[in-house]
């Protein structure tokens, strides 16, 4: 049973450029959740996604972001226009349900976006 | 305001002592959740414990639970030097239940050999 996919591990992109980061949830989870980490920082909530819905989306930068987790596929978060403070690792975590109570959340091994 | 403070900062201790993390937060909660993180890797979850308890034990992991303060401390017995890594708590705020965890900055664990 894979745990939470996210790809690419490491992406390099040009100043204006648009990067696109994928996250495939553990089997069976139907919710997922964007968090940044900038260097030597903790976690910072993005947007939670439900399939199809986007359920809290009050960490997300009013520009230039936005995220998705459509029917079928993935989870895409999608930056434009990337610019150097974009730099960070993005990391995605799924679960089966509201479960905050409950468990803990998987976390994948994320993204490390590098603007240049 | 920042939730999820931890201290210290940094902490640096000899293989086979203990290390005791601490965190601090600012509003009612659902849980309160430690994970670990590895340089450059993703997080684990290490254990996680309800607003209704005090304390919970997971192996060589105790964590503490203080409401009245808002505070929690992970302690780590009989440290070995694959536990260096950084670790964070986290909150399940009761007024955002279940769609976010806030995060602190955290610790900086070296385990020394």
């Amino acid at each position: 049973n894979a745990g939470v996919m996210q790809n690419p591990r490491h992406l390099v992109r040009r100043r204006g450029q648009e990067a696109r980061l994928r996250c495939s949830p553990m089997k069976g989870h139907s919710h997922v959740y964007w968090y940044r980490q900038l260097p030597e920082e903790g976690l910072k909530f993005m947007v939670y996604l439900q399939k199809e819905n986007i359920i809290d989306e009050s960490g997300m930068p009013k520009e230039r972001f936005s995220a998705e987790f459509p029917k079928e596929g993935p989870s895409i978060l999608r930056i434009q226009q990337v610019v150097r403070g974009d730099s960070a690792a993005y990391f995605c975590a799924s679960s089966p349900a509201i479960q905050g109570v409950t468990r803990g959340y998987t976390f994948g091994s994320g993204t490390r976006l590098t603007v240049v | 305001s920042q939730q999820g403070e931890e201290d210290p900062q940094a902490l640096s201790i000899q293989e086979g002592e203990n290390a005791t993390m601490n965190c601090s937060y600012k509003t009612s909660i659902n849980n309160l959740q430690w994970y670990r993180q590895n340089s450059g890797r993703g997080l684990v979850h290490l254990i996680l414990i309800r607003s209704n308890e005090r304390e919970k034990h997971s192996g060589r992991l105790r964590v503490t639970l203080d409401t009245s303060k808002k505070s929690s401390s992970l302690l780590i017995t009989a440290s070995r030097a694959a536990d260096t890594a950084s670790y964070f708590c986290a909150t399940d705020a009761r007024e955002t239940s279940g769609s976010r965890l806030t995060f602190g900055e955290g610790t900086q664990l070296t385990v020394n050999p």
